[in-house]
């Protein structure tokens, strides 16, 4: 098992630039999330997938959208690339729905390294 | 608002405790622990959830007040392996996740 990959694992843009990181995860698992990472900091949720079919919206959703294209597969796209958006992303799964609370362990993906310039 | 962790860097000796504790302004279902070293991605240590149940699969405690919207991560006899950031993850609605700014601690020989 791959677990959670990530493409591309570094790239560097132009601002007003467009790309989209892919992820994918052979665990099987329901939930996947996308975060970014800036320096001395921690992660910032951007969009999250609780099921195939469903996304929604993190703390950090502006500038990005997102596509969950089936279940194993979460995308996230920069629609206009603007040098605030340089970070480390993470992509990262979970496994079953839990509706009580008590979320299950996420698995993260090795990041891909953005810098806009 | 991000869960506030302290101390911010710790340095231990090998064999040396140490406690990080991550405090959150919000009512709290879970508490996530994860290690990030360097260039890496984080790595699951644990979770706690109200009502006390652990799950968890590495030599490290923790434990979870609800009341207080407090956790705190044991590290005993630390080992080299241990350096790294620590970041606790507070959950506070379902799939909500919100990450602490991180404890970076380094374990030296």
């Amino acid at each position: 098992n791959a677990g959670v990959t990530q493409t591309p694992k570094f790239q560097v843009l132009k601002t007003g630039q467009s790309m989209t990181l892919q992820c994918a995860q052979d665990m099987n698992h329901n939930s996947m999330y996308w975060y970014r990472q800036d320096p001395g900091m921690g992660l910032r949720l951007i969009y999250y997938s609780a099921s195939e079919g469903t996304t929604d919206k993190g703390e950090v959703p502006n500038g990005y959208n997102v596509s969950r294209l089936n279940k194993r597969e979460f995308s996230l796209r920069l629609e206009s690339a603007a040098p605030s958006q340089t970070s480390v992303y993470f992509c990262a799964s979970s496994e079953a729905v839990v509706v009580s609370g008590g979320a299950d362990t996420q698995y993260f993906g090795p990041g891909t390294r953005l810098t806009v310039l | 608002q991000q869960p506030v962790q302290s101390p911010q860097a710790v340095i231990l000796r090998e064999g040396e405790d140490a406690v990080i504790n991550c405090s959150s302004s919000k009512a709290l279902y879970s508490v996530h622990w994860y290690r990030q070293k360097h260039g890496e991605a984080p790595v699951f240590l644990m979770i706690l959830l109200k009502g006390g149940e652990q799950k968890g699969h590495e030599k490290i405690s923790a434990s979870f007040n609800e009341k207080k919207q407090q956790s705190s991560l044991y590290l005993t006899a630390s080992q080299l392996s241990y350096s790294g950031t620590y970041f606790c993850g507070t959950e506070t609605g379902t799939y909500k996740y919100i990450f602490g700014t991180g404890t970076r601690l380094k374990v030296l020989a």
